[in-house]
């Protein structure tokens, strides 16, 4: 299993710019989660989605973020316009849903620099 | 608002030694998992305790449960520097789908 594949790894770029990250999740689970991590704030989830609906959007900071998930192998998070606070590493997981506490499995991350 | 709330915020101990983190959180839950992070890399999951336990085992590692004081904590038993990490406890809140993560313990073991 080829786990959560996030890209790109790494993303600089001026504010001002549109940016999109990608998320491939695990083949089979149902649930998908962006997080975002910083040292300030540690890790603050985003979104996340049930069978590729959102259900908990409350964590997105403001109107410039939006998430989407077309199908169920694939999800992207949009900042639009991006600003220097925007950067942090931010993070897909994904896990079956259902089960009690099954556990998530992250990507390693997309690391986004915004100058 | 942040759930889980680790201690101490960084650990540093010499190979062989025991480490010791903590987790409080501040609403119930089902249950409550432990994740480890290396460096420029994604959260791993170590282990998960429920609500009806008070005490689990997976080869070096032990976790223990106190829903009365809302605590966790995870200890590491003859640490190896391969055990330099940050780990971090995430609680679901009573059942809900989100996992709320705390700041985490940065943990160094020397060699």
């Amino acid at each position: 299993d080829a786990g959560v594949i996030q890209s790109p790894r790494h993303e600089v770029t001026e504010m001002g710019q549109e940016v999109t990250l990608r998320c491939k999740p695990i083949s089979g689970h149902n649930s998908l989660f962006w997080y975002r991590q910083t040292m300030m704030r540690g890790l603050e989830l985003l979104i996340y989605f049930n069978n590729n609906v959102p259900i908990d959007d409350s964590g997105m900071p403001e109107d410039r973020f939006s998430a989407k998930m077309p199908n169920a192998s694939f999800s992207t998070l949009k900042i639009q316009p991006s600003e220097p606070r925007d950067s942090a590493v931010y993070f897909c997981a994904s896990r079956l849903s259902g089960g009690v506490g099954s556990p998530l499995h992250f990507g390693n991350g997309t690391r986004l620099t915004v100058t | 608002s942040q759930q889980g709330e680790e201690d101490p915020q960084a650990l540093s101990i010499q190979e062989g030694e025991n480490a010791t983190m903590n987790c409080s959180y501040k609403t119930s839950i089902n249950n409550l998992q432990w994740y480890r992070q290396n460096s420029g890399r994604g959260l791993v999951h170590l282990i998960l305790i429920r609500s009806n336990e008070r005490e689990k085992h997976s080869g070096r590692l032990r976790v223990t449960l106190d829903t009365s004081k809302k605590s966790s904590s995870l200890l590491i038993t003859a640490s190896r520097a391969a055990d330099t990490a940050s780990y971090f406890c995430a609680t679901d809140g009573g059942g809900s789908e989100k996992l709320v993560f705390g700041k985490g313990t940065k943990l160094t073991v020397n060699p």
